[in-house]
């Protein structure tokens, strides 16, 4: 499996705090990905990077900020949480090259109330 | 813009049937297409990854075909079992060649195999 951590794995919080999660992998993989998985939405990119300090805006970006400061670490923060950000969210990494295969963390689960 | 379908949403069928499952996508200038397997409350696994110039990929029991002037790629699972029940994701890139272009999935097929 690929070296995959997000954390936390499990966080309730209210609206209007700010939230911070976090990636961090141990493949040494250039590019990183955030996605939200809600039902009837499917799997949507809301940043991604290419490389250290390298990030771009996905599908649904708004309400979201990230950074990467370090290879192995990608953050996503929300400034002030609101209940339609309640979701599941996705860390995925890839080469970028070759294959491009993408692989899969195992999730964070947010509830804004 | 590219946009994929995966039909069923949903299917059941009995221990040891072969099945196909479904994804369509509109834009045929591919880099590849990955299908993925998730399980309630996991993240997705990799399954099979085809390049554009392929046109299948094995791995056990599965296979995947890929044939972009039609948009289409089949997952065949073969003589299924009930650990093969869970969601099935494909997805590919969203831009033809860039380098890390991030994908686009599918809603997925939920398959239940009953023994």
């Amino acid at each position: 499996d690929a070296g995959i951590t997000q954390s936390p794995r499990h966080k309730v919080t209210e609206t209007g705090t700010p939230v911070t999660l976090r990636c961090h992998q141990t493949e040494n993989h250039r590019y990183m990905y955030w996605y939200r998985q809600d039902p009837g939405h499917g799997l949507r990119l809301i940043h991604y990077s290419y490389g250290v300090k390298d990030t771009d805006k996905g599908e649904v970006s708004d309400g979201y900020s990230v950074s990467r400061s370090k290879t192995e670490d990608f953050l996503l923060t929300l400034e002030s949480a609101t209940s339609s950000q309640t979701s599941v969210y996705f860390c995925a990494i890839s080469e970028g090259t070759g294959r491009r295969e993408l692989f899969f963390g195992e999730g964070s689960r947010l509830t804004v109330l | 813009k590219q946009e994929v379908t995966q039909i069923p949403a949903a299917l059941s069928v009995p221990e040891g049937e072969n099945l196909v499952l479904n994804c369509s996508f509109t834009d045929s200038a591919i880099y590849n297409l990955q299908w993925f397997r998730q399980d309630p409350g996991k993240g997705l696994t990799s399954l099979l990854l085809i390049q554009s110039s392929q046109r299948e990929q094995t791995s056990g029991r599965l296979n995947a075909s890929l044939d972009k002037s039609s948009g289409r790629s089949t997952l065949y699972i073969a003589a299924s079992q009930p650990g093969d029940s869970a969601t099935y994701l494909c997805a590919l890139p969203s831009g033809p060649s860039q380098a890390g272009t991030a994908l686009i999935f599918g809603k997925g097929t939920t398959l239940s195999v009953s023994s």
